[in-house]
């Protein structure tokens, strides 16, 4: 059973659309984590979440919302999206804040 | 599909110690890798890269070397620290395959005075 799985892998979209990418871990974490991967392939951190309330909210615009319904659940909501969207979006959990993350295997967003 | 495999953790090491942590990977060609590092409270950040066979990358003080013969991008540091322990991923991306970082399953490092 895979443990973050995010869907979908691949989404490609037109300027100005309203898309989300969903994530579920199945490992009974605390903390979800969004990352994005940037052309330089550096990893930043955008939100992170622990028992469904956020901890973590780096500069972002608020174009982007996360959801979490439940701690299994972290969804990326994201409005009117842009050119500079199109980027791999890594979602990540742990046991806690200071403990190990484990990652889904990304999605990749293509805006065009 | 591309797959990283990195050495099961926890790794305790005393202050000065020789640190390696090994890292394989498969797939096929010729894949950037990279070290990542998540120091407590803290998200991932880049600790180094390769892009090609024999390149090493270096950082900080860590070092690791892309071994095309072996498949393997092992991670060194001399004399660690106190301020090294963290979690540390090993990662590919194979390129024209959706740029997609792989992710090893990462490896704790406790260094104790």
């Amino acid at each position: 059973d895979t443990a973050v799985s995010q869907t979908p892998k691949y989404l490609v979209t037109q300027m100005g659309n309203d898309k989300s990418i969903k994530c579920e871990q199945n490992l009974g974490h605390d903390t979800m984590y969004w990352y994005k991967q940037d052309s330089k392939k550096f990893l930043k951190i955008m939100f992170s979440y622990n028992n469904k309330e956020l901890i973590i909210n780096e500069t972002v615009p608020n174009r982007f919302s996360p959801k979490s319904p439940d701690k299994a659940h972290l969804n990326l909501h994201i409005n009117s999206l842009e050119l500079g969207d199109s980027a791999v979006y890594f979602c990540a959990s742990s046991q806690g804040v200071n403990e190990k993350l484990f990652f889904g295997s990304g999605t990749q967003l293509s805006v065009l | 599909g591309n797959s990283v495999t990195q050495m099961e953790g926890p790794v305790t090491l005393s202050e000065e110690a020789f640190l390696t942590i090994n890292c394989t990977y498969t797939a096929t060609g010729y894949p950037s890798l990279f070290w990542y590092v998540q120091y407590p409270g803290e998200g991932l950040q880049l600790l180094l890269k390769a892009t090609k066979a024999d390149d090493k990358g270096s950082n900080k003080g860590f070092e690791a070397t892309y071994r095309k013969e072996t498949t393997s991008f092992h991670l060194e540091k001399g004399s660690v620290q106190v301020s090294d322990s963290a979690v540390y991923f090993c990662a590919l991306i194979k390129w024209n395959a959706g740029n997609m970082l792989t992710f090893g399953g990462g490896t704790r490092l406790m260094v104790k005075p």
